[in-house]
């Protein structure tokens, strides 16, 4: 069974602060990752979606890192604001057969004005 | 082009009743996964359905839960002879393909007392 572990499970930061959280998943038969953000009282979305070793994707302040190899993939939010208060969730795929993505119980991020 | 549509958006049943909950896939999306999320709790996936077919329901309680997507319509999520403990948010989300980008609904969150 896929299993998808996120840490830390909650974290507070300063506006201003940059900050990581880490996702790691089974580097075998591994697929595809994804990355949603959810705010509270709404539903998750999509942020990223990484497939290749090395992938490195960016949206505006928010950047993901791959690596398949060892299985790990990280969110980095830079000069957190308020609005990026939310809990991030990282989810994988693995190649074998009709598997649906597996999600992680998410980071918890609180940004404090 | 519309989101993902779940109704209704809040449901209180009493318990011993039944709870039909609905999911309308985005245009074009052919694949529906449930999920629910405890008080608590992240993201639990539930079931997996492509049109008219059952394609992963391990982790769907075995009895008093069903799910079906027929030819024509929203999926359904039916619970019978509802109880506390499954008072929860589900969430619905739909994907073009197996392992895309899943878009998820505003969910309906089901309160039994």
């Amino acid at each position: 069974i896929l299993n998808v572990e996120q840490s830390p499970q909650s974290l507070h930061v300063q506006e201003g602060d940059s900050t990581n959280f880490t996702c790691s998943f089974p580097s075998s038969n591994f697929y595809a990752l994804h990355w949603y953000r959810w705010e509270t009282a709404k539903s998750p979305e999509a942020l990223f979606v990484m497939t290749l070793n090395g992938d490195e994707k960016k949206k505006g302040r928010i950047s993901a890192t791959l690596n398949t190899k060892e299985g790990y993939s990280y969110l980095y939010i830079k000069g957190s604001q308020p609005e990026d208060s939310a809990t991030y969730l990282c989810a994988s795929r693995d190649s074998s057969g009709n598997t649906p993505l597996v999600f992680g119980k998410g980071t918890r991020l609180s940004v404090i004005a | 082009n519309a989101g993902v549509m779940q109704n209704p958006r809040h449901l209180v049943r009493r318990r011993g009743q039944e709870a039909r909950l609905r999911c309308s896939p985005m245009k074009g999306h052919s694949h529906v996964y449930w999920y629910r999320q405890l008080p608590e709790e992240g993201l639990k996936f539930m079931v997996y359905l492509q049109k008219e077919n059952i394609i992963d329901e391990s982790g769907m309680p075995k009895e008093r839960f069903s799910a079906e997507f027929p030819k024509e319509g929203p999926s359904i999520l039916r619970i019978q002879q509802v109880v506390r403990g499954d008072s929860a948010a589900y969430f619905c989300a739909s994907s073009p393909n197996i392992g895309e980008t899943q878009y998820f609904g505003p969910g309906t969150r089901l309160l039994v007392l």
